[in-house]
């Protein structure tokens, strides 16, 4: 069974520029989250979406933004980078019911400069 | 805020010592899951033990949750070298997790 795959895995932007970041989730799972993880704020919820909708949504600035398609598979984007994204991406994948544990991928790797 | 908050920060011990990290959370939870993460990669879940359970094991893990004091602590026994990571508790209250700032443990050979 392939894991939770997340692309690219290293990125370099500059500041005011926008990415997108991609996550492809276990087969047959249905949630996916986003988390940023930095050295100072640690590992910090992005948003949520199950059945491409979006179900939970952390506390960051509109900037920030995702999606999920027909197949699970879901994306982030995040506009207007600022020095402070750069940070470790990570996306997890559940089966979606209560009480299901988080597979997460190896991550993305922003940095902003 | 961080929902839950790891104990020690950093833990440093010898090959083959057992390892304790603690954690506290401030909220009413569903379940509670430890998760490992090496190195600035992906988190390797580990545990989950939902609310109604005191104790859950795995290979050489051992969780305890209390609710009533709103801890949990993670045991890891006979530790070995691949067992260098840091450690995070979660809690998974509605569809999110929130985690803790994660204990660093390190092993020594």
């Amino acid at each position: 069974k392939a894991g939770v795959t997340q692309t690219p895995r290293y990125l370099i932007k500059t500041r005011g520029q926008q990415v997108t970041l991609s996550c492809s989730p276990i087969s047959g799972h249905r949630s996916v989250s986003w988390y940023q993880q930095t050295p100072g704020q640690g590992l910090q919820f992005l948003f949520e979406y199950f059945s491409e909708t979006q179900r939970n949504k952390g506390n960051f600035p509109g900037r920030f933004s995702g999606r999920q398609f027909s197949n699970s598979r879901s994306e982030m984007n995040v506009s207007t980078l600022e020095l402070g994204d750069s940070a470790l991406y990570l996306c997890a994948s559940r089966l979606g019911t209560a009480n299901t544990e988080a597979f997460f991928g190896q991550g993305t790797r922003l940095t902003v400069v | 805020s961080q929902q839950g908050e790891e104990d020690p920060q950093a833990l440093s011990i010898q090959e083959g010592e057992n390892a304790t990290m603690n954690c506290s959370y401030k909220t009413s939870i569903n379940n509670l899951q430890w998760y490992r993460q090496n190195s600035g990669r992906g988190l390797v879940h580990l545990i989950l033990i939902r609310s109604n359970e005191r104790e859950k094991h795995s290979g050489r893990l051992r969780v305890t949750l209390d609710t009533s004091k709103k801890s949990s602590s993670l045991l890891i026994t006979a530790s070995r070298a691949a067992d260098t990571a840091s450690y995070f508790c979660a809690t998974g209250l509605v569809q999110k997790l929130v985690f803790g700032q994660g204990t660093r443990l390190t092993i020594n050979p």
